[in-house]
């Protein structure tokens, strides 16, 4: 079955810590996206890559990195510099970026204590 | 940058028709989408407008005005699983970037 899958389902790290979520499809898709999702607030875009070893920042990069070196691998790693990490990561791919609907994977919630 | 705007939270009978608005300004309009998330879930796709008109697709339908900056959705014969936050999103094409951005997201109650 082709589809995006995001590990793990929820994720507990201490503040001061690194920590990288995976996303990975076999879609064949071009284009991956990062989203950000709070409670009561729609998908902010962290950061996006229409194609392998190239990618972009959203609106929100600061205190996240990202990288491209497969085409159907697109981790996150959210750094001690990011203030606020607790909430619910979005993943999302599309054939490329002009296409029109995205398919997400199911998040990765992340709390950080 | 866009605009994007849709009420926070509506409430609905089972088996009732509701309709969703959206609300937009953007310079460089390159489609519109509609996604139902479900709580704690990833979004799915529902529908994509680019030229004014209605879409219709089962019991879900959604309408464009570009020249109104307006959107929206129409859920009919509702049914308890559609209790869900439905989010608009519109794509702008200036900055040659296609990426959408999306509204806060509209929770929408279904009761019996």
């Amino acid at each position: 079955d082709g589809g995006i899958t995001q590990s793990p389902k929820y994720l507990f790290r201490k503040e001061g810590q690194n920590v990288t979520l995976s996303c990975e499809q076999n879609l064949n898709h071009d284009a991956m996206y990062w989203y950000r999702q709070d409670p009561g607030q729609g998908l902010r875009l962290i950061y996006y890559s229409q194609i392998v070893n190239d990618f972009q920042k959203g609106d929100i990069a600061e205190g996240y990195s990202v990288s491209r070196e497969k085409k159907e691998s697109f981790p996150l790693t959210v750094t001690s510099a990011q203030k606020n990490p607790t909430a619910f990561y979005l993943c999302a791919s599309n054939v490329a970026r002009d296409y029109n609907e995205q398919f997400f994977g199911p998040g990765t919630r992340l709390t950080v204590l | 940058g866009q605009n994007i705007d849709q009420p926070t939270e509506m409430t609905a009978t089972e088996g009732a028709i509701v309709q969703i608005n959206c609300t937009y300004q953007t310079s460089g309009f390159n489609g519109l989408f509609w996604y139902q998330q479900h709580a704690g879930e990833a979004p799915t796709f529902l529908s994509y407008n680019v030229l004014d008109g209605l879409e219709e697709k089962g019991r879900f339908s959604s309408f464009l005005s570009r020249s109104k900056g307006y959107s929206y959705l129409l859920l009919k014969e509702l049914q308890m699983k559609d209790s869900a936050s439905y989010l608009c999103a519109v794509r702008d094409s200036s900055g040659g970037s296609y990426i959408p951005t999306f509204g806060r997201g509209t929770s929408l109650i279904v009761h019996p």
